[in-house]
């Protein structure tokens, strides 16, 4: 069983839909989890992140975490055409341990 | 603006050939990174190095060795180019207490023909 999965997509949905990605982990020891957005010919940025189960709002970006399912999500609420990018979660055991485990991302796009 | 400078955006290359891709970054941070990213298999890291002269390998390092001999520069070095290091290469740089939270440059496309 792979560490991190996610669905690669890809995902197309007309401007102003809400949209859900998700990726599930098996390790437990995970207890940081991060969102990185990738645009076209561009290295990955830094969305979201949260290291505790429940959800953390920024502006139209929700990210939600369940530990004890080991699940988590990114919803994008009135997505728009700028939105379109691929998602990769992200997660990392913490304390000394430098190493990001990623998915695979997942290709979004949003239609006018 | 904080950044993570790659050298090149696009690099041909021969097989055989010694391959270096170089990587600055201008925010003081002690960890840098270097992954490829394949369609289908996502970002793998090759290398990493949480300080100066420091080095630790990642999943993928067969192939690939790397150099940091300043804070703010991280060489990768394909000793041998082969046609299945054909790959996006990004370099990514932290801080030491934010690990989460990577900085990326924007990629060499390597073509090795």
């Amino acid at each position: 069983q792979k560490e991190v999965e996610q669905d690669p997509g890809p995902l197309s949905v007309p401007e102003g839909a809400i949209v859900s990605l998700n990726c599930t982990y098996s390790n437990s020891a995970f207890q940081y989890f991060m969102w990185y957005r990738q645009y076209s010919r561009k290295g990955p940025e830094l969305l979201m992140y949260t290291y505790s189960s429940g959800n953390k709002e920024d502006g139209r970006f929700t990210a939600q975490v369940d530990k004890s399912s080991k699940y988590i999500s990114l919803f994008i609420r009135d997505s728009q055409p700028s939105d379109s990018a691929t998602y990769l979660c992200a997660m990392i055991s913490g304390g000394s341990n430098y190493k990001l485990t990623f998915g695979k991302g997942t290709l979004l796009t949003v239609n006018p | 603006d904080v950044k993570v400078t790659q050298s090149s955006r696009y690099l041909v290359k021969r097989t055989g050939e010694k391959v270096f891709l170089e990587c600055v970054q201008d925010m003081d941070h002690e960890n840098m990174f270097w992954y490829r990213q394949d369609p289908g298999l996502g970002l793998r890291l090759i290398y990493f190095s949480y300080d100066v002269k420091m080095k630790e390998k990642g999943d993928i390092p067969e192939g690939y060795s790397v150099s940091r001999e300043k804070k703010e520069r991280f060489s990768l070095i394909l000793e041998s180019a082969s046609t299945n290091q054909t790959s996006m290469y990004l370099c990514a740089s932290s801080r030491r207490d934010r690990s989460e939270k990577l900085f990326f440059g924007s990629g060499t496309q390597l073509s090795v023909l």
